[in-house]
């Protein structure tokens, strides 16, 4: 079965504007989380989706958002971009109810390389 | 706030060499999650460990979660170039998940 789908793969964009990533789970799986990845600070847990309600928050300024529709896709949007957020993001997907559960196996997809001008 | 340390940050080692890398955390977690990142690829799942003091192997990988459940080891046997890639320990801790700093693995073939 199909992986972890994430669009777009790479974008550019300017200081300022906005981007909103796209992340298609695995079927049947209901758990979205995202994460960002830059050289500096490692991996860095975003949010965590569950049923289109968001269970957890990482430690992110209010400009970092995202949702969950009812077939499980999930968006992230950052507004007002800033040369710091130039990062990997990353989404994975669970079959279970989340991150805290056991028995869990977390599929990653491919990432979305954005860099910020 | 929250860490999750794992050291060594770089290990190289001549292929056939075993390789350990230690994560730490501040506070207990739930459970410890382990994943494997290829340089330029994403992290892919490794193992998930829950109960105190739980060791586990894959083949030549062995895990363990300590007694406290605040610290945990990777360990490979007769590292092989397939090997190469950075680990990455995880867990969740309250409403936040955190993950380790990663170690980077080189093998010398």
């Amino acid at each position: 079965k199909a992986g972890v789908t994430q669009t777009p793969r790479y974008l550019i964009k300017t200081r300022g504007q906005q981007v909103t990533l796209s992340c298609s789970p695995i079927s049947g799986h209901r758990s979205v989380s995202w994460y960002q990845q830059t050289p500096g600070q490692g991996l860095q847990f975003l949010f965590e989706y569950f049923s289109e309600t968001q269970r957890n928050k990482g430690n992110f300024p209010g400009r970092f958002s995202g949702r969950q529709f009812s077939n499980s896709r999930s968006e992230m949007n950052v507004s007002t971009l800033e040369l710091g957020d130039s990062a990997l993001y990353l989404c994975a997907s669970s079959s279970l109810s989340g991150l805290r559960d056991s028995g869990n196996t977390i599929y990653f997809g491919e990432g979305s390389w954005l860099t910020v001008v | 706030g929250q860490q999750v340390m794992q050291i060594p940050q770089y290990q190289h080692v001549q292929e056939g060499e075993d390789f350990t890398t230690y994560c730490n955390s501040s506070t207990t977690l739930s459970n410890i999650q382990w994943y494997k990142q290829r340089p330029g690829g994403h992290p892919v799942f490794l193992i998930q460990l829950v109960k105190s003091g739980e060791v586990k192997k894959q083949k030549r990988l062995t895990f363990q979660f300590g007694e406290a459940k605040k610290n945990s080891s990777l360990h490979i046997t007769a590292t092989q170039t397939t090997d190469v890639g950075t680990y990455f320990c995880a867990g969740p801790a309250g409403n936040q998940f955190y993950f380790g700093t990663g170690t980077s693995l080189t093998v010398i073939p």
